[in-house]
């Protein structure tokens, strides 16, 4: 079975500090992603990588910067944790081919006070 | 532009009922692709399905069924004898073919599934 695996599942952080959320997957697959899921507008991708030091913006990129230095690992970095966003984050990857089926972790609890 | 419409927010049923969880896409898209995810109340998104833009034919899993219909750009799914372990989060995502390239998911807002004893 694919296993894609969130470091911390709740995290409480302060306004200001520089958070970091790491993600692991088994399966050797080149595509990572990290969305972000808010209540009424579903799952918005934040970053995606499709290789190793690769990384393209998705669609609410601001705020958040990305890490790819190997292949199982993706990191999401919020330099400067503000309020809003505070959020549920999902990492997830997939196999190279469009189409391929994209396999999510368990998610990260983000509050930030 | 590649959209995925939810309409139904909320649904409640009491076990035993069947369910129906509409999903509606938009694309400009000769080849794409469709899924669905269940999201428990644990928070990971669990994959049920996915179905090419070529393949109209309607799938069935179990309790689980779905009716990919291009002509309205619908890919509905029917939970047969609900059950309270179906109480999730479901989603409908579209995804976009890039030959060669990579694949990037569009999901529409989700529909909350209560099922009662």
């Amino acid at each position: 079975d694919v296993k894609v695996t969130q470091s911390s599942r709740y995290l409480v952080k302060r306004t200001g500090e520089k958070v970091f959320l790491e993600c692991v997957q088994d399966m050797d697959h080149e595509n990572m992603f990290w969305y972000r899921q808010d209540p009424g507008l579903g799952l918005r991708l934040i970053y995606f990588s499709y290789d190793v030091k690769m990384k393209e913006k998705g669609d609410i990129p601001e705020g958040y910067s990305v890490s790819r230095e190997k292949k199982e690992r993706f990191s999401l970095i919020l330099e400067s944790a503000s309020t809003n966003q505070t959020s549920m984050y999902l990492c997830a990857s997939s196999s190279g081919s469009s189409g391929n089926t994209i396999y999510f972790g368990e998610g990260s609890w983000l509050t930030v006070v | 532009a590649q959209k995925v419409t939810q309409a139904q927010t909320e649904i409640s049923v009491v076990e035993k009922e069947d369910v129906t969880l509409d999903c509606v896409y938009e694309t400009r898209d000769t080849t794409y692709y469709l899924f669905w995810y269940k999201q428990p109340p644990s928070g990971e998104l669990v994959f049920l399905i996915r179905r090419n833009s070529f393949d109209e034919q309607n799938e069935i899993s179990g309790r689980y069924s779905w009716n990919f219909q291009k002509s309205t750009s619908s890919f509905n799914f029917t939970i047969t004898a609900s059950q309270v372990v179906d109480s999730a989060v479901y989603f409908c995502a579209l995804s976009r073919y890039i030959s060669g390239g990579y694949n990037k998911l569009i999901f529409g807002a989700g529909t909350r599934l209560a099922v009662h004893p």
